[in-house]
């Protein structure tokens, strides 16, 4: 079983809809999650982190995170064209600062 | 915010040759750096764990000879990928600690062994 799941897509929504990321992990604990983008070619920009449960709201992205269910989303509301990307949810492991990534979700934004 | 520079961002060599990448903190100190390896439409792998003064954790299934890491100051760490081969090639990516549990990320290195 990979430490870090996510479907590799892609995930096709129209401009402006809601573009909702799932991420399911395996070390039960787990501290810390992040949510990256990254673009073709590109390092990865975090887009948000997200320590206990709930949900964590910045601008037109809420993160959420269900210990419980080991798992963690990543909503996009008004998605734009421009948040086509790749998006890596990343685990921080128990015990260790090491950051473990998800295969990834590509998703792509209809004009 | 926190700024950690990469440098070659994309380097060609020959087989068999060497090559370093360096990976530096601009504005805050690191103890901690992570390389990772990230191929062509697959996530990063994480490859080792880079600690100052101190010898590199490498990742099962990582050969330490082949990809040294050096991490001599609070704001450099180098990986050198040694005797070089077509299937080195791939984007290399490094990451500092920045405090809080913050994740920093250098811009990448593309390499390309011919």
């Amino acid at each position: 079983q990979k430490e870090v799941e996510q479907n590799s897509g892609p995930l096709s929504v129209p401009e402006g809809a809601i573009a909702s990321l799932n991420c399911t992990y395996s070390d039960r604990g787990s501290q810390s999650f992040f949510w990256y983008r990254q673009y073709s070619g590109k390092s990865p920009e975090l887009i948000m982190s997200i320590y206990s449960n709930g949900d964590k709201e910045d601008g037109r992205f809420t993160a959420q995170l269900n210990k419980a269910s080991q798992y963690v989303s990543l909503l996009i509301r008004d998605s734009q064209p421009s948040d086509s990307a790749t998006y890596l949810c990343a685990v921080n492991l128990d015990s260790s600062y090491k950051l473990i990534f998800g295969s990834g979700t590509r998703l792509l934004v209809r004009p | 915010g926190a700024v950690v520079s990469q440098h070659p961002s994309r380097v060609i060599c020959k087989s068999g040759t060497s090559v370093k990448i360096e990976c530096r903190s601009l504005d805050f100190q690191a103890t901690t750096m992570f390389w990772y390896r990230q191929f062509p439409k697959q996530s990063l792998m994480l490859m080792a764990t880079s600690n100052e003064g101190s010898k590199a954790t490498y990742e099962q299934g990582v050969e330490k000879d082949k990809f040294l890491i050096n991490h001599a100051s609070l704001t450099l760490s180098t990986l050198t990928v040694t005797s070089a081969h077509p299937e080195d090639s791939s984007f290399y990516i490094c990451s500092a600690r920045d405090g809080l549990l913050g994740y920093t990320f250098g811009s990448g290195t593309r390499l390309t062994v011919v």
